[in-house]
């Protein structure tokens, strides 16, 4: 089944202490994105990679760190997580960047940070 | 930079009736809009994507259409169903761009 997962789906932690969610799809998408999804004020995109070791910032990127080392995984890394960082995240895949693909999500991760 | 609003932020309806969810956004140059169902602590749905050069798209009670010139893409839904309850997000991709901007969604409640 094609699908991204994301694990874990839940998390609890303490201020500062590092953390990484990991995200992988199976379709052999060249573009993966990281979105983070808080009340009023919507989905955010934090970091995006259009293909292996290629990188870029999005709107919200403060705070995070990503690696593109493989095609199908794009882990999102908090190395000192704060309780502004609580959300649910979100991550996306897609074929390419053209008009004609449409991303696909996985399940989520909710965030808590104490 | 692009803004995409939808509205309203909450409608319900009674189950039945045929409805209609707005999205408006500020920049014409997109590459493609995509509607996305969201139920509560889940993940998002894909439910149909209007390529910039098309005018709507149809998925079973499901109708979207897009007219970029003004801005705007709607969301028909006929029929509802309680089962329809969800929040629906719209979300642009901007021309020559990666990033997916979203508005903030319609929470949708059919009542039985």
């Amino acid at each position: 089944e094609a699908q991204v997962t994301q694990n874990p789906r839940y998390l609890i932690t303490v201020t500062g202490k590092k953390l990484t969610v990991t995200c992988s799809q199976n379709m052999n998408h060249e573009y993966m994105s990281w979105y983070r999804q808080d009340p009023g004020l919507g989905l955010r995109q934090i970091y995006y990679s259009m293909n292996v070791e290629v990188t870029d910032k999005g709107d919200v990127p403060e705070g995070y760190k990503v690696s593109r080392k493989e095609k199908r995984n794009f882990p999102l890394i908090l190395e000192s997580p704060s309780p502004n960082q609580t959300s649910l995240y979100f991550c996306a895949s897609s074929p390419a960047g053209g008009p004609n693909y449409e991303q696909y999500f996985g399940p989520g991760t909710r965030l808590t940070v104490t | 930079k692009q803004e995409v609003t939808q509205i309203p932020a909450a409608l319900s309806v009674p189950e039945g009736e045929n409805l209609v969810l707005n999205c408006s956004f500020t920049d014409s140059a997109i590459y493609n809009l995509q509607w996305f169902r969201q139920d509560p602590g889940k993940g998002l749905t894909s439910l149909l994507l209007i390529q910039s050069s098309q005018r709507e798209q149809t998925s079973g009670r499901l109708n979207a259409s897009l007219d970029k010139s003004s801005g705007r893409s709607t969301l028909y839904i006929a029929a509802s169903q309680p089962g329809d309850s969800a929040t629906y997000l719209c979300a642009v991709k901007g021309a020559g761009s990666y990033q997916l901007t979203f508005g903030k969604g319609t929470k949708l409640s059919v009542i039985p």
